[in-house]
């Protein structure tokens, strides 16, 4: 079945450092993929999507790009902030579905 | 900015119990999904509704649990004896129609002791 890896957390980082956060997914068909981001105290939002190979999903200068080759969609900011503290999540939706799967998410700690 | 909203944000129940979680879907969204997050684990699908049925359902969805959409606009998820294994945080979420950007719910996190 389907399914999504994310790298381990908690990822501490001083601000302005550049964040990667791996995810790596096994899935039939071709899936849609997408960086969820859960702020404290808050619902999960969608951060950025991305629907075919070599679509790149960009917001807030975050950005992640759809790698079929690896099966990848790591994702990236070149100079993280405070305020970008949050647990993110990858995610995938195959088929003719709207069912999500999701990684375990990874914690992000940015500090002054 | 039209938002999904679940109540209660915590509900502790003694093992046994019924409960009901309820959520708000978007006004004008037409599929209502569950999902839940054990600690520390992954979120995982649960259902998915629409037009006033069970459209997908996962293997953790079972006689246990019901959904129901009492009044056009509620989207309701009943655990009928909770067990201790149930535990978990609880999300809501909506769909405009089939595309999947699921807009989510703040959760609902259910303590069975």
């Amino acid at each position: 079945g389907d399914s999504v890896t994310q790298m381990e957390g908690p990822v501490t980082l001083s601000e302005e450092a550049f964040l990667t956060i791996n995810c790596t997914y096994t899935a039939t068909g071709y899936p849609s993929l997408f960086w969820y981001v859960q702020y404290p105290g808050e619902g999960l939002q969608l951060l950025l999507k991305a629907t075919k190979a070599d679509d790149k999903g960009s917001n807030k200068g975050f950005e992640a790009t759809y790698r079929k080759e690896t099966t990848s969609f790591h994702l990236e900011k070149g100079s993280v902030q405070v305020s970008d503290s949050a647990v993110y999540f990858c995610a995938l939706c195959t088929g003719g579905g709207n069912k999500l799967t999701f990684g375990t998410g990874t914690q992000l700690k940015v500090e002054l | 900015e039209p938002e999904v909203t679940q109540t209660p944000s915590h509900q502790v129940t003694q093992m046994g119990q019924e409960v009901i979680l309820r959520c708000v879907p978007i006004s004008n969204h037409l599929y209502f999904y569950w999902y839940r997050q054990i600690l520390g684990q992954k979120v995982e699908f649960l259902v998915s509704f629409y037009n006033n049925e069970i459209s997908e359902k996962s293997e953790i969805f079972d006689d246990q649990f019901s959904v129901e959409r009492p009044d056009g606009s509620n989207f309701t998820l009943k655990i009928r004896s909770t067990k201790l294994e149930d535990s978990a945080m609880y999300f809501c979420a909506s769909t405009r129609d089939r595309e999947p950007e699921a807009f989510f719910g703040q959760g609902t996190r259910l303590t069975v002791v």
